[in-house]
């Protein structure tokens, strides 16, 4: 298994700007969830889907703008790149069975300037 | 999104020494974790605590989940140079993850 891949591995967009992050599991898991992580900060979350069709924001989901096609896909889309949000954007899934923790795999993240 | 207050925020630590990092909350969780981040990687689940009280070892850590399910501390016992890196401890609310600004570990030479 290859876990959580993330492409691409760095980016340099200017202001205005588009691109798309993209993340992919073959896991099988059924939650995925984006975080950014600014330096000296921890992981805020994005977005989050709980399955194929279903979305749902995160504490800071301004700006950006998620879909989940596939269970194997939840791809991050930034339509108007701002230098606000240079960050290193990192891709997670996990398995949810009920109520209870189940461990959060992450991906090796995407490294994202905006100048 | 949750509050959670990380200490120290960086640590020096000689080849050897015992280490502690903990965390605190103004809100009572149910399940704290602690992650631990490499350079250049995504963060790694360390440990995962689930009952106020708890002590549970990984190994050379150990972490123990608050009494009162507000705090909980890490330990790294006879550092080695592979544990530098970023501690995260996270909370577990409504499947989604809070985390802690992380302690960065870096070992003197």
């Amino acid at each position: 298994n290859a876990g959580v891949t993330q492409t691409p591995k760095f980016r340099i967009l200017k202001i205005g700007q588009s691109m798309t992050l993209q993340c992919t599991q073959d896991m099988n898991h059924n939650y995925m969830y984006w975080y950014r992580q600014d330096p000296g900060m921890g992981l805020k979350l994005i977005y989050y889907s709980v399955g194929a069709g279903i979305t749902d924001k995160g504490e800071v989901p301004n700006g950006y703008n998620v879909s989940r096609s596939t269970t194997e896909d939840f791809p991050l889309r930034l339509e108007l790149a701002a230098p606000s949000q240079t960050s290193v954007y990192f891709c997670a899934s996990s398995y949810e069975a009920s109520g209870g923790y189940n461990e959060q795999f992450f991906g090796p993240g995407t490294r994202l300037t905006v100048l | 999104g949750q509050q959670l207050n990380q200490s120290p925020q960086s640590m020096f630590i000689q080849e050897g020494e015992d280490v502690s990092m903990n965390c605190t909350s103004s809100s009572i969780f149910n399940t704290w974790l602690w992650y631990k981040q490499d350079p250049g990687e995504g963060p790694v689940l360390l440990i995962a605590l689930y009952k106020a009280g708890e002590l549970t070892s990984n190994g050379r850590l150990t972490a123990q989940f608050g009494i009162t399910r507000k705090d909980s501390f890490l330990n790294i016992s006879a550092s080695i140079p592979s544990d530098v890196g970023i501690y995260f401890c996270a909370v577990h609310n409504d499947y989604k993850l809070s985390f802690g600004a992380g302690t960065t570990v870096t070992v003197r030479a």
